[in-house]
Formats: structure tokens, sequence, C-alpha cells
């Protein structure tokens, strides 16, 4: 099937430490995954992606990895600050270029 | 550039009433698709419209259809509303340029429906 499974759910850390979600999938054929933050009360947005022709991204704070052969790709953010906290969606595309999400991990950062 | 637009913005239905919601994609986007909401359900997949095609369909009765306008704006429609209807509905709209691009969706605000 084209399901994304993303863990963990709900996520708690204190400030200034490194929070990491994980996504997998069972499909081979997804080229595209972005990765989304919806704030409470706001709209999902795009804060970074990657394609499937390279392993790692970086933009900042915030890194995801990807793992073809192993079909999972992570999100990873150092440095974790009291506004990261919000629902962070993993997602990929599927087999007609629309975008399957995961359901969510509610990550909450204590100052 | 106007984002993505979602009309109304909070309604309230009783049950066994219909509902239509209204999406207006970002200028020169031709696909667009729906999702519901939930309290830890995540982003659960309605449908998606592309050049007035509904092209893929989530697993929702048939309750729940859509429409799309040759500009491009889409409606989705609810009948005979059930509690469990109660959710915050997204539309988004991207390029969709095809397989192997960078088809970022755009999403609105949402539409909060409450279901009495």
């Amino acid at each position: 099937g084209e399901n994304v499974e993303q863990h963990p759910s709900t996520l708690s850390v204190q400030e200034g430490d490194s929070a990491v979600i994980k996504c997998t999938y069972s499909d081979s054929a997804s080229n595209y995954f972005p990765w989304y933050k919806q704030e409470l009360g706001k709209r999902p947005q795009l804060i970074i992606d990657i394609r499937s022709n390279v392993g790692e991204k970086k933009d900042q704070r915030i890194a995801v990895t990807l793992n073809k052969t192993a079909k999972h790709f992570s999100l990873h953010i150092t440095e974790t600050q009291p506004e990261d906290s919000a629902v962070y969606f993993c997602a990929k595309e599927g087999s007609q270029g629309n975008l399957i999400f995961g359901k969510g991990t509610k990550l909450s950062v204590k100052p | 550039k106007a984002g993505v637009t979602q009309t109304p913005r909070y309604l309230i239905k009783t049950r066994g009433q219909q509902v239509t919601l209204s999406c207006s994609p970002i200028s020169g986007h031709r696909s667009v698709s729906w999702y519901q909401q939930t309290p830890g359900q995540g982003l659960q997949f309605l449908f998606e419209y592309f050049s007035e095609t509904q092209r893929n369909k989530g697993n929702f009765p048939g309750r729940f259809s859509g429409r799309q306008f040759s500009n491009s704006r889409s409606e989705m429609n609810v009948s005979t509303l059930e509690l469990g209807d109660s959710a915050l509905y997204l539309c988004a709209s991207s390029l969709l340029l095809g397989r192997d691009t960078k088809n970022i969706q755009y999403f609105g605000a949402g539409t909060r429906l409450s279901v009495l």
C-alpha cells in the first residue's frame, strides 16, 4: 500500500535537546518526501523536503535523512526551542503525484 | 500572490443537514486536495482534483463529494451530516507538474465544521 507510518505520536523534550521523528513506508516508487509543521490553530506549512537522489539535507537546526533501501526517513531538530512546539507531519509522494501524510507527531519543547 | 482561501472559516450544522465548503487555490495551481483533520487522526485524505477531474480518492463514504471548476476553485460537499463529521477540513493546492517534480502543497486555513 501507500501508507506512511510515523513515530512517535507525541514527543516531549527539554529546550536545547534534540528531537527525532521517524517515518516508514512500504512502496518503493516514492521520490519526494516533505515535512510539514502545524502550529496550534494554524495551517500546515512545509519546513523541509528531500528527494530520493540525496541521503540528507540540512537547513539550520533542521535536517532530514532518507534511507531508500530501508524505506524510512527522519526529521532531526537540534537545539530545540519552545517555538518548535507543534505537530509535525511527514509525507511522501503517491503514485499519482499526490501527497500521503503520516498521522503526525506532537512535539512539546519544555523551557 | 494570494494564498489558498477557504470559506467559510467556521460552520455549525445539525445532524442530517448537508454542507458545502469552498476552496480557492493559489493562482496558477490546478491541483486541489481535501483533507479531514481530527485530533489524533492526522490529515486524512478525502480526494484530489486536477483540471476538473477527480484523480484520487481516500476511504470516505459516498456522503463526501467534491468538484472542481474551470478556474480551479473547488467545492466539497457532505450530505446527511453525522456527529463524527465534526472536524477541521483543509484544502491544499499545488502546481502538480507531474511525478519527479516537487509538488509542494500549500494549505488553506481550513473550515471548522461542528455538527450538533
